[in-house]
């Protein structure tokens, strides 16, 4: 199993700013996937973070938008970069194990105003 | 590409009813099935599995069986109580191109009632 750590937990930031969120494992793992679920909907996949690489996004996610990082095997960071309204969600670090389980921080809670 | 499709909530029972909660897919290839649950407050975090047709997944009274005929997962629990009450996601991975990725369906909310 893996236990995450994400930070902030939550946060109201103003429009046209960026928020940096950090997630930090306690297990060295490969691959990390950020997520993102908008007020009342599913999770949707933003881009997963190999160490060592760059990051790969989905569709309809830029990096620009949404830089990663991944310095090393346990921890990863999100930037949200000039933030609008349509932005505010529950972004969520992901890790999965060697039997396909994944594991979820307790998500960051992320208004814009 | 993959898609995972549950049936819309909220769902709301009696304590002690008898639960159902729908969920088909589309996939190409053979992935893993999984049920994720939120509770108010938290994080997801895993309820059961199944990694192969006619698996049976099982936890905390819910149960659910990866049917490959019917391409469904559909989740079950025979009495219900009210600290089930929370948001449930049905989940598939997806293998392809070496990554590990899940797809989610819209999540149902579940409530129930004394």
């Amino acid at each position: 199993s893996a236990v995450i750590s994400q930070k902030p937990s939550r946060d109201i930031c103003q429009r046209g700013t960026s928020l940096t969120i950090q997630c930090q494992v306690d297990s060295q793992v490969t691959m990390m996937f950020w997520y993102r679920q908008q007020p009342g909907q599913s999770l949707t996949l933003i881009a997963t973070a190999n160490q060592g690489s760059e990051a790969t996004y989905e569709s309809g996610f830029v990096i620009d938008k949404f830089p990663i990082s991944r310095p090393n095997l346990t921890f990863s960071t999100l930037t949200v970069s000039n933030m609008s309204p349509e932005d505010s969600s529950i972004y969520l670090c992901s890790v999965t194990d060697l039997y396909t389980e994944a594991f979820f921080g307790q998500g960051t809670r992320l208004t814009v105003v | 590409g993959n898609s995972v499709t549950q049936m819309e909530g909220p769902v709301t029972l009696s304590e002690e009813a008898f639960l159902t909660i729908n969920c088909t897919y589309t996939a190409t290839g053979y992935p893993s099935l999984f049920w994720y649950v939120q509770y108010p407050g938290e994080g997801l975090q895993l309820l059961l599995k199944a990694t192969k047709a006619d698996d049976k997944g099982s936890n905390k009274g819910f149960e659910a069986t990866y049917r490959k005929e019917t391409t469904s997962f559909h989740l079950e629990k025979g009495s219900v109580q009210v600290s089930d009450s929370a948001v449930y996601f049905c989940a598939l991975n997806d293998l392809t191109g070496g990554g590990n990725k899940l797809t989610f369906g819209t999540g149902t909310q579940l409530k129930v009632e004394l």
